[in-house]
């Protein structure tokens, strides 16, 4: 079964540093989106991306984030001053056109020293 | 009011029994109802997915959604072992909308 993947499974960054998080989404899939998830908390909605352009992000995707989708397969968050705060598992997803459920990948979990 | 509410558990149940897991949300904008499983340090993992009030049924996993009440739950017969995860609901207002998720619960299942 074709599934979203996720680079590096796990990073440890200073503060200040910049950090981009990579996701292969599934092949045919539309929409891609990112969210993160604090320890012990819920997961939170960041942004969704589609025909390449941000179609909806949340109030914590701050000018510190940005995404991209360089070429036809990959799909990258960019966090561009890492704060402490910022340490979470960071979850990539993708869905396909129309009312079909998010697959999420495995996570990158992005430790702030 | 937080717009989706989750049962905080944890939840520990004896091999074979059924679980039932819960949630209530606020936002009468919510139609796409969806559960996902989450194992310790992985993605959610999608079980079912439905759209508007009814129920689902797959295998040994029944979803209900009661839109009127604003619940949703989720039903595991025989419970196994291998069940032992966090649950966490998740809902949208649009097909591709953003999902809005519960804060999980953790089920063990005991042997």
């Amino acid at each position: 079964e074709p599934e979203v993947t996720q680079t590096p499974s796990h990073q440890v960054t200073q503060m200040g540093q910049e950090v981009i998080l990579r996701c292969v989404p599934i092949s045919n899939h539309l929409y891609f989106y990112w969210y993160r998830q604090i320890l012990g908390q819920k997961v939170e909605f960041l942004v969704s991306f589609y025909n390449n352009e941000i179609s909806e992000k949340s109030e914590i995707f701050d000018d510190q984030f940005s995404v991209e989708r360089p070429d036809g397969s990959n799909f990258t968050l960019k966090i561009r001053s890492t704060k402490l705060e910022d340490s979470a598992m960071y979850f990539c997803a993708s869905t396909g056109q129309g009312a079909s459920p998010l697959h999420f990948g495995n996570g990158t979990r992005l430790t702030v020293t | 009011q937080k717009e989706v509410e989750q049962d905080p558990g944890p939840l520990s149940v004896p091999e074979g029994a059924i679980v039932s897991l819960n949630c209530t949300y606020s936002n009468s904008a919510f139609q796409y109802f969806m559960w996902y499983r989450q194992y310790s340090r992985k993605g959610p993992e999608l079980l079912m997915y439905t759209y508007s009030s009814g129920n689902k049924e797959d295998g040994r996993f029944t979803a209900q959604v009661d839109k009127s009440s604003k619940y949703i739950s989720l039903f595991i017969r025989d419970s196994q072992p291998s069940d032992s995860a966090t649950y966490l609901c998740a809902m949208s207002a649009g097909a591709n909308s953003k999902l809005t998720f519960g804060k999980g619960i953790t089920l063990s299942v005991r042997p």
